[in-house]
């Protein structure tokens, strides 16, 4: 099992531009969670998904968007990137429920906006 | 939002010493409290958590103690070794599956292990 896989690893962008950053997993866990992390701030999240379809936002959902159109992918959008976006991004992903809470994270996209 | 702090933010001990680390939180409804280590450039992991309804748990050099009544729970490692340098983080959260049992990271603590 590859686990937690994060497409790309770095990215340079210049603001106002538009990306997406895929996040998948192999494990058919039901929760997927976007959590963006600055120096000192530690691991805020952004949105997450309780299964196939379903999203909702986090502490800071501002500037960003998701979707979940398959269980095993979480994509995070920025439409109009900003330097305040610059940042490490991880997705993570859990069993849920009964099964468990553990959150497995992916190896992190280091994102720079110019 | 959940308030979750941790104490201290930096911590250095010689190897084979212990290191214990604070977290306490504001969230009387926080039911899950596990530990994350994330060392440098690498990804945040799991090493412990404990559930509500327990007061320790254990693993080899590693433990967690909760007091709920308190709010605040704390890691503890023993007979340090250079490989536990990295950043711990705690993240309490609570129960419900329409809130993804979405986790609240403190802001870490870094530990450093000397020969």
């Amino acid at each position: 099992n590859a686990g937690v896989t994060q497409t790309p690893k770095f990215r340079v962008l210049k603001t106002g531009q538009s990306m997406t950053l895929l996040c998948a997993q192999d494990m058919n866990h039901e929760y997927m969670y976007w959590y963006r992390q600055d120096p000192g701030m530690g691991l805020r999240l952004i949105h997450y998904s309780v299964g196939e379809g379903t999203t909702a936002k986090g502490e800071v959902p501002d500037g960003y968007n998701v979707s979940r159109l398959k269980k095993q992918n979480f994509l995070l959008g920025l439409e109009s990137a900003a330097p305040s976006q610059t940042s490490v991004y991880f997705c993570a992903s859990s069993p849920g429920d009964s099964r468990g809470r553990s959150q497995y994270f992916g190896p992190g996209t280091r994102l720079t906006v110019l | 939002g959940e308030n979750v702090e941790q104490h201290p933010s930096t911590l250095s001990v010689q190897e084979g010493d212990s290191a214990v680390i604070k977290c306490t939180y504001s969230d009387s409804a926080s039911n899950y409290f596990p530990w994350y280590k994330q060392e440098l450039g690498k990804r945040p992991q799991l090493i412990i958590d404990i559930r509500s309804n327990v007061g320790e748990k254990k693993d080899q050099r590693i433990a967690v103690t909760l007091n709920k009544t308190a709010k605040h729970f704390s890691l503890h490692i023993t007979e340090t070794q250079p490989e536990d340098s990295a950043v711990y983080f705690c993240a309490p959260g609570r129960g419900g599956s329409n809130s993804g049992y979405a986790l609240n990271f403190g802001k870490g603590t870094s530990l450093l292990v000397t020969p």
